[in-house]
């Protein structure tokens, strides 16, 4: 089975901190995600990454920042940690496909952030 | 945005019931996926449906796609207590996988 793991279950910062939430993914998959999900939004797609040192921005990458130096983990920076980036934040994996979602995703158990 | 919408938004039934939720999407897509969270957990994938499918099965679910309505349903047969998650709908288009809001399913013994 697919093993997507996220460091932290819950974490409290402070506003101003820098961040990182990690991930890790045990399966070679080539791409990587990071989401966050709030009451009455859903998830929405904050970067995603199909290669090692690539990158490309989701719907919502203000504020966030992702590192990928290795195939099997991918970080997500906050650079300045704000109130409005408390949420539950989910990192997945999938294989590379020709075209998006060929391959289901997997996910970890997620980050629950605050941000006092 | 090509993002689902699920309705309705929650869903109280009994043990044994069956379950109905739906998708509807605004753009053309790739696939359509449905996912299952259980409370303060990861989103797990239940089942992929491909535009050029109309209907999918996997054990007690049942997945239909009418491209032309642009909408999907699940169907949950014969629920059990163990079913009671939010169920998502993800649609994927040229890059990424979007994803609704979500449907709350509650199933009471």
């Amino acid at each position: 089975d697919v093993k997507v793991t996220q460091s932290s279950r819950y974490l409290v910062k402070r506003t101003g901190e820098k961040v990182f939430l990690e991930c890790v993914q045990d399966m070679d998959h080539e791409n990587m995600f990071w989401y966050r999900q709030d009451p009455g939004l859903g998830l929405r797609l904050i970067y995603f990454s199909y290669d090692v040192k690539m990158k490309e921005k989701g719907d919502i990458p203000e504020g966030y920042s992702v590192s990928r130096e290795k195939k099997e983990r991918f970080s997500l920076i906050l650079e300045s940690a704000s109130t409005n980036q408390t949420s539950m934040y989910l990192c997945a994996s999938s294989l590379w496909g020709l075209k998006a979602g060929d391959s289901p995703l997997h996910f970890g158990n997620g980050t629950r952030l605050t941000v006092t | 945005s090509q993002q689902g919408e699920e309705d309705p938004q929650a869903l109280s039934i009994q043990e044994g019931e069956n379950a109905t939720m739906n998708c509807s999407y605004k753009t053309s897509i790739n696939n359509l996926q449905w996912y299952r969270q259980n409370s303060g957990r990861g989103l797990v994938h239940l089942i992929l449906i491909r535009s050029n499918e109309r209907e999918k099965h996997s054990g007690r679910l049942r997945v239909t796609l009418d491209t032309s309505k642009k909408s999907s349903s699940l169907l949950i047969t014969a629920s059990r207590a163990a079913d009671t998650a939010s169920y998502f709908c993800a649609t994927a288009g040229y890059s990424t996988l979007t994803f609704g809001k979500g449907t709350m399913l509650l199933v009471s013994p």
